[in-house]
């Protein structure tokens, strides 16, 4: 069966610091890989999605990037963090319905 | 642009009632459907989908109903239970679309 990590699970960072965010999928090939930022009490906005090694759309422009170095890694990074970054980030994998990670709640101080 | 929305932000319901938690969508294209629990803190969870070429489908405890010609969507859950409190979401595809557009979501709150 499938199975998605995410970690790490909490995470409270400086502003202007860095951020590495991993995401590995496991029992499946190729898959369409996705990263959500969710707010306190909100929906879920898509930020990234990839459909393979090394591809990446990105869907709102951010302070954020995502990188695919390996079919079942997907990487959301920073390299200055805003006060702004702060929320719930979710890793997914999609064939119809979406498979969802436990999430990451970056603090941003 | 296109989007997902929900009519009720909270929905209180007493256990062992039935739960109705609604959601609009505006993409006439759209056709696939889909229900998410959350639970706070946790990833959404699926819990139920549906085609456009269903109206009804049905699932332990829970039901979804399409209407497509007012654009609506339904989660029917029976004998609401302490452990279905979380935030439900809706979210919708196109056929060729990548990615799932999702509604703000409602909060289920059971009373025991």
């Amino acid at each position: 069966s499938q199975t998605i990590h995410q970690w790490p699970a909490t995470l409270v960072q400086p502003v202007g610091s860095p951020l590495s965010l991993e995401c590995t999928v496991e029992g499946t090939s190729n898959p369409n890989l996705y990263w959500y930022r969710q707010a306190a009490g909100r929906g879920l906005q898509l930020l990234f999605y990839s459909v393979g090694i090394g591809q990446i759309s990105s869907e709102v422009p951010q302070n954020l990037s995502a990188s695919r170095p390996q079919d079942r890694q997907f990487i959301l990074s920073s390299k200055k963090l805003l006060l702004s970054d702060s929320g719930f980030y979710l890793c997914a994998w999609r064939q119809s319905e979406a498979f969802f990670g436990q999430g990451t709640r970056l603090t941003v101080v | 642009g296109e989007s997902v929305g929900l009519h009720l932000p909270t929905l209180s319901v007493q256990e062992g009632d039935n739960s109705i938690i609604n959601c609009a969508y505006s993409n006439s294209a759209s056709d696939y459907f889909i229900w998410y629990k959350q639970e706070s803190g946790k990833g959404p969870q699926f819990i139920i989908d549906i085609r456009s070429n269903m109206d009804k489908r049905q699932g332990q405890r829970v039901t979804v109903l399409l209407n497509k010609t007012v654009k609506h969507l339904s989660l029917q859950i029976a004998a609401t239970q302490p452990g279905d409190s979380a935030v439900y979401f809706c979210a919708e595809n196109t056929l060729g679309e990548r990615a799932l557009t999702f509604g703000s979501g409602t909060r289920l709150q059971v009373q025991p």
